[in-house]
């Protein structure tokens, strides 16, 4: 199957400061990427939805301002938390899609904690 | 609205007994399903799958049968080991769309498999 990749895996910052994360598609090109959020023994929550060289299409009650999502290219695609706080600190996984994909490949995920 | 429903965890089942793992789905048309598998702080990984009514999706020593009748695609393993241990998540597109469109998951349903 196709393989998609996170960076960094692992990420522990300050109260206050943004960090951005990677998705790449590694052998396919992926027109849509995904966004998800995961708190501890939950389901995955779409956080918003990016097509490659459009702006994103957040889900309702996630703030835009503060998860900035950029899809410049077909196998990348970046999440910056902006002015992390405790509450963002969670699990973040994306996923990649596409025309000629069977279905979406997941990322490892990123395991956010903002002190 | 589409949606997906799992069958209540958690289930602790000891190695070498059977597995099902219920899901049922509400959807237009024939959408495709998915059973995804989530290993402790890891992304999603896909197990196995159906496009239409009657395909038998099996990978690993898993199985799921598309039944159109009873909407359902239930997850089966005749014989688990302790590495199943893991979190699995029904999934599903709808009809006629591609993986560059939004997966419906259902809750999630964490399986532990004791020696």
């Amino acid at each position: 199957g196709a393989v998609v990749s996170q960076h960094p895996s692992w990420v522990i910052c300050k109260s206050g400061t943004s960090v951005k994360i990677e998705c790449r598609s590694l052998d396919f090109q992926a027109t849509t990427m995904f966004w998800y959020r995961q708190f501890p023994k939950q389901s995955l929550m779409l956080m918003a939805t990016s097509n490659e060289g459009s702006k994103a299409t957040y889900e309702q009650g996630v703030e835009k301002d503060k998860f900035l999502i950029n899809h410049a290219s077909l196998t990348l695609s970046t999440l910056t938390v902006t002015s992390a706080h405790p509450e963002d600190s969670s699990f973040y996984i994306c996923s990649a899609g596409g025309l000629f994909q069977e279905t979406q490949y997941f990322g490892p995920g990123t395991r956010l904690l903002v002190l | 609205g589409d949606s997906v429903t799992q069958m209540e965890g958690p289930v602790t089942l000891s190695e070498e007994a059977f597995l099902t793992i219920n899901c049922t789905y509400t959807a237009t048309g024939y959408p495709s399903l998915f059973w995804y598998v989530q290993y402790p702080g890891e992304g999603l990984q896909l197990l196995l799958k159906a496009t239409k009514a009657d395909d038998k999706g099996s990978n690993k020593g898993f199985e799921a049968t598309y039944r159109k009748e009873t909407t359902s695609f239930h997850l089966e393993k005749g014989s688990v080991q302790v590495s199943d241990s893991a979190v699995y998540f029904c999934a599903l597109i709808l009809a006629g769309e591609t993986s560059g469109s939004r997966l419906t998951f259902g809750e999630g349903t964490q399986l532990t498999v004791n020696p």
